[in-house]
């Protein structure tokens, strides 16, 4: 089984409509993110959280908010998609322990605003 | 501002031959860390290899090492004997050390190993 997963791994929504994304991880890392990435511009990042009780705005937070459910699930919501939010969007964990705090990836949400 | 500059959209490489994967970076921290991932058309971002700016070896790991010329703020990835299953989107990151876990990330190069 993979080490972090992302639900739904597609999907295609409308203007307009509020969306989750949800991802959850074994590593027993303390760290989470949200990224998103566009294509020709890289990831870049929306979200982060240190633990669960620590929550923080990346760089493009504008029309995101997250919630830490518990240490091995943080979710990523779209209050009212709209077309631009179009992208693919990656969660990652790490470990603070380590001397690298190397982010690992899941496999990636596409998401298609209409 | 922190920056990562990827400077080749698209390389082009022989099979078995060697490729080298440019990334220049700016920051004016002293500690930070730089990271190589790669992206196959499946999509996922898969970890290759990091450096640490302290680091007075150059990170190697199997077919990817990292030439770390810290003088030069770059921090290139070096693919031996490349491989079919090499083709893929190839990001530089770097993250500063005094700001947790974020990485910011260049615009990446494409490689395709051609056999």
């Amino acid at each position: 089984d993979a080490d972090v997963t992302q639900t739904p791994r597609n999907r295609i929504t409308k203007t307009g409509k509020r969306i989750m994304l949800e991802c959850s991880q074994t590593k027993g890392h303390d760290r989470m993110y949200w990224y998103r990435q566009d294509p020709g511009l890289g990831l870049r990042l929306i979200y982060y959280s240190f633990d669960v009780k620590d929550i923080n705005k990346g760089e493009i937070s504008d029309g995101y908010s997250v919630s830490r459910q518990a240490q091995a699930k943080f979710s990523l919501s779209l209050e009212s998609a709209i077309p631009n939010q179009t992208a693919l969007y990656f969660c990652a964990t790490s470990d603070r322990d380590t001397s690298t705090d190397t982010q690992y990836f899941g496999p990636g949400t596409r998401l298609t605003v209409l | 501002a922190q920056k990562i500059t990827q400077t080749q959209p698209g390389m082009f490489v022989q099979e078995k031959e060697a490729v080298t994967l440019d990334c220049t970076y700016d920051t004016s921290d002293q500690s930070y860390g730089l990271f190589w991932y790669k992206q196959p058309s499946s999509g996922e971002m898969i970890f290759l290899i990091y450096q640490g700016s302290y680091d007075e070896q150059n990170a190697t790991e199997g077919r990817y090492s990292l030439n770390f010329q810290k003088a030069r703020k770059s921090a290139n990835l070096v693919i031996s004997a490349s491989q079919l299953g090499d083709s893929a989107m190839y990001f530089c990151a770097m993250r500063r050390s005094n700001q947790g876990g974020k990485l910011i990330f260049g615009q990446g190069t494409e490689l395709s190993v051609k056999p």
